[in-house]
């Protein structure tokens, strides 16, 4: 099945930048979205289409994409970034099912 | 607003069965596909299903492929997920979300809080 590698944690001070990566295969062709979850509560959409980025979302999120790895970039990071974020495509090649990638925390120092 | 409402959760034994429900408002639900997530408890996000506009065409995750029907009900503006020979390794919280249209790898844009379903003896 398709996999979506992220990594586990990533740590941040208050005020620094914030890339949380997400590889897979045939990047180039797939669409990639980003969803932030803080505890307790339902994941809200941060960035579609690789680099879109959803009405209400602050302009500190961005996306970008190259090659197998789509990165998820938070500057200026504050303290209520920090959650859980989450990467998704749909997998084509499996007559197009979901597929969301491993999940990173974000921890703000 | 846009709105999404899961119900239906619940203690179920394995085997057993139970119907969750998603209730929307605030945007027009024919003109959306929609989507059922799944996490368990302490583990990330898993797509289980999303069905078409219409209802005619739908997709599962392999793992629950034979046991799950999503359906949708347009005059009630609601979302179903029927399941059936429930396992252990369902238990999890399982979210309703929109599916942003305009393409053919759309994001989902809202959700739903989320009900939780747990499989035990």
């Amino acid at each position: 099945s398709y996999v979506l590698a992220q990594p586990p944690s990533v740590s941040v001070a208050p005020g620094e930048t914030a890339r949380i990566a997400c590889g897979g295969n045939n990047f180039g062709t797939k669409s990639v979205h980003w969803y932030q979850q803080k505890p307790g509560q339902a994941p809200v959409l941060v960035i579609y289409y690789d680099s879109d980025r959803p009405s209400g979302i602050p302009e500190r999120f961005s996306g970008s994409k190259s090659g197998n790895t789509a990165t998820l970039t938070i500057s200026r990071v504050e303290a209520g970034d920090e959650a859980d974020y989450y990467c998704q495509v749909w997998d084509s090649s499996r007559d197009h099912r979901g597929v969301f990638g491993t999940g990173t925390k974000v921890t703000v120092l | 607003q846009v709105q999404l409402v899961e119900s239906g959760g619940g203690l179920v034994k394995p085997g057993g069965s139970l119907r969750l429900s998603c209730t929307t408002s605030g945007f027009t639900f024919s003109d959306y596909y929609m989507n059922w997530i799944r996490q368990a408890p302490g583990k990330g996000l898993e797509w289980v299903s999303y069905i078409s506009t219409s209802g005619s065409y739908t997709k599962y995750t392999d793992s629950v492929k034979g046991r799950f029907t999503i359906s949708r009900d347009n005059a009630k503006t609601s979302l179903y997920l029927q399941m059936n020979g429930l396992r252990a390794e369902d238990t999890a919280v399982y979210y309703c979300a929109r599916v942003l249209s305009g393409s053919d790898e759309p994001p989902s844009d809202y959700w739903g809080q989320g009900t939780l379903v747990t499989v035990s003896s």
